[in-house]
């Protein structure tokens, strides 16, 4: 069974820009989650996405946005990029949610310059 | 609270030695407590988990040990290998409404098992 595929790995952008970032989870699996992953403030939620429905948001602000499409792929978009959102972008899927195992793809790599 | 507690940062062991990493919690609200080893360029890979209704569970050379009364909960990695040096991550989960979770890290542990 293939694992979490998250496209691209690496990513550079200049300040002001917007980005997509696409995940790829588990077959059969229906809940896709984004985490953050940055040195100062280490994993931190997203959103997450079940049967194309936002069901959880975290503490970021607009500028990060997500949506599911009907084959469980998701994406997230990151508008007016700043500095600060350089940072490893991971996916994860699991099969239903709600705390059951949580696969994680290897991240995209964003960097922004 | 949100907050997950983990220590130490780093740790540095012989081969062979039993490395420990500590995590601790306020919300009495999480239910679901897994581990995760990250290796560098690559994303967290789920180790070993456990809910609170257990103590403790084995997997391999890789043990959690759980109070439940004490908020704490702990890794334990027997017959440490040099492949075992790694970051590795507690989290905990709860449900947040509409069927959905969210998984709250610790900072990570950064362990070196030196031959």
């Amino acid at each position: 069974k293939a694992g979490v595929t998250q496209t691209p790995r690496y990513l550079i952008k200049t300040r002001g820009q917007q980005v997509t970032l696409s995940c790829s989870p588990i077959s059969g699996h229906r809940s896709v989650s984004w985490y953050q992953q940055t040195p100062g403030q280490g994993l931190q939620f997203l959103f997450e996405y079940f049967s194309e429905t936002q069901r959880n948001k975290g503490n970021f602000p607009g500028r990060f946005s997500g949506r599911q499409f009907s084959n469980s792929r998701s994406e997230m978009n990151v508008s007016t990029l700043e500095l600060g959102d350089s940072a490893l972008y991971l996916c994860a899927s699991s099969p239903q949610g709600s705390n059951t195992e949580a696969f994680f793809g290897q991240g995209t790599r964003l960097t922004v310059v | 609270q949100q907050q997950v507690k983990q220590s130490p940062q780093s740790l540095i062991v012989q081969k062979g030695g039993i490395p420990i990493i500590n995590c601790a919690y306020e919300n009495t609200a999480f239910d679901y407590f897994p581990w995760y080893q990250q290796f560098p360029g690559k994303g967290p890979a789920l180790l070993i988990a456990i809910r609170p209704d257990v103590s403790e569970k084995k997997e391999g050379r890789f043990t959690i040990s759980f109070n439940k009364s004490a908020k704490q909960f702990s890794l334990h990695i027997m017959d440490s290998q040099p492949g075992d040096s790694a970051t590795y991550f507690c989290a905990a989960s709860m449900h947040s409404g509409a069927g959905s979770y969210q998984l709250t890290f610790g900072k990570g542990t950064k362990l070196s098992v030196i031959p």
